[in-house]
């Protein structure tokens, strides 16, 4: 079956780790996002990535880090800079050419404990 | 930053009743989509509207597109039960294909 897998589903962090949330798609899309949402915020964009290999800045990348060494994969780092990371996080894909939906996995969340 | 407001932010009906939920955007669009989220799960797309059609039909769901007043609203009718969850617009912002939400309208729809 084609989708979008996120794991884990529920990770805690302790303060001052970094923590690596995986995001995999075989969907052959060419464009990845990660989303940050907040009770009653809405979905924010973190980063993304149109193709292999580059990646840009979303509305709040401080304290978080990606790669897109591969097609299929997209990680994202919560990094000990993010002080307040608790939050459920939201990888998405979507085909590059074209007017098409979008796709998201489950969600990872994530608590500091 | 928000491109969509959905309004009104909670909803609350019986079952059969119709839900009509509104989105506002900001800047010119080539698309919009509505997708749903039931708690704790990932969003999942409902309908996509292109910027030059007016209304479209999926099974008991309405989507209108209004461009001129930067507008759209999803209509669920005869809701049931499992209707409920939050439901979110998306646009692609000066068609940028970088999907950008709104906050999403929560609807409870009471069996």
């Amino acid at each position: 079956d084609g989708g979008i897998t996120q794991s884990p589903k529920y990770l805690f962090r302790k303060e001052g780790q970094n923590v690596t949330l995986s995001c995999e798609q075989n969907l052959n899309h060419d464009a990845m996002y990660w989303y940050r949402q907040d009770p009653g915020q809405g979905l924010r964009l973190i980063y993304y990535s149109q193709i292999v290999n580059d990646f840009q800045k979303g509305d709040i990348a401080e304290g978080y880090s990606v790669s897109r060494e591969k097609k299929e994969s997209f990680p994202l780092t919560v990094t000990s800079a993010q002080k307040n990371p608790t939050a459920f996080y939201l990888c998405a894909s979507r085909s590059g050419t074209g007017v098409t939906e979008a796709f998201f996995g489950q969600g990872t969340r994530l608590t500091v404990v | 930053s928000q491109q969509g407001e959905e309004d009104p932010q909670a909803l609350s009906i019986q079952e059969g009743e119709n839900a009509t939920m509104n989105c506002s955007y900001k800047t010119s669009i080539n698309n919009l989509q509505w997708y749903r989220q039931n708690s704790g799960r990932g969003l999942v797309h409902l309908i996509l509207i292109r910027s030059n059609e007016r209304e479209k039909h999926s099974g008991r769901l309405r989507v209108t597109l209004d461009t001129s007043k930067k507008s759209s609203s999803l209509l669920i009718t005869a809701s049931r039960a499992a209707d409920t969850a939050s439901y979110f617009c998306a646009t692609d912002p000066g068609g940028s294909y970088i999907p950008t939400f709104g906050r999403g309208t929560s609807l409870i729809v009471h069996p």
